[in-house]
């Protein structure tokens, strides 16, 4: 199974750019990388995905490098409401439907 | 356009018993996964339906099982409960085609095994 990998918590100023990384050096080539974030044990919110190219939407951005082995979340402004555990997710293998939910990233937006 | 629904929030039930759990997806969803998180192992692939058949399936003992109805509805039964099995349990409902497959979580039920 495809494998994702990120930093264990953060810490990041309230106004401030939250930068969330996470790797996923296993995943094949025509497969997107998903971001939600779970607000405390709430569902899984969907916050963006991407395949190559960087993406943007109201929420966040979302940088690829070009090999696409890892991917950067961007909070631009982060805010005490965006307090929460951040996944990036795959798809386990190519073409099925079961995907991958990493340990995630404890995010604290600090006042 | 209503989201994900779950049915029960909270169950309390006892070791050996069984029990079932209700997930309502998103209108023209077809596809319903199933996921169980817990303290210790994080959120975890149960399975996932598509049009009434189940497509995947990830590493859990067949105590669990699950079904999907015509409409999309879907089930998930626990039978002969342990201890272990207490977790929040978490549907996602998606169109479930293609390459992009946006996943929505349901607010999940919380499964106490006592």
């Amino acid at each position: 199974d495809a494998k994702t990998t990120q930093p264990t918590s953060m810490d990041c100023a309230e106004g401030r750019a939250a930068n969330l990384p996470c790797n996923h050096s296993t995943i094949s080539g025509n497969e997107y990388v998903y971001w939600y974030r779970q607000i405390h044990s709430q569902g899984p919110q969907y916050i963006i995905h991407g395949l190559k190219n960087n993406e943007t939407n109201e929420m966040a951005s979302l940088i690829i490098t070009e090999d696409r082995k890892s991917s950067t979340l961007i909070l631009p402004h982060a805010t005490l409401r965006d307090t929460a555990v951040y996944y990036c997710i795959v798809r386990a293998s190519p073409g099925t439907y079961k995907y991958i939910f990493g340990t995630g990233t404890r995010l604290k937006v600090l006042a | 356009k209503a989201g994900v629904t779950q049915t029960p929030r909270y169950l309390i039930k006892t070791r050996g018993q069984q029990v079932t759990l209700s997930c309502s997806p998103i209108s023209g969803h077809r596809s319903v996964s199933w996921y169980q998180q817990t303290p210790g192992q994080g959120l975890q692939f149960l399975f996932e339906y598509f049009s009434e058949t189940q497509r995947n399936k990830g590493n859990f003992p067949g105590r669990f099982s699950g079904r999907q109805f015509s409409n999309s509805r879907s089930e998930m039964n626990v039978s002969t409960l342990e201890l272990g099995d207490s977790a929040l349990y978490l549907c996602a409902s998606s169109l479930g085609g293609g390459t992009q497959n946006i996943q929505y979580f349901g607010a999940g039920t919380r499964l106490s095994v006592l």
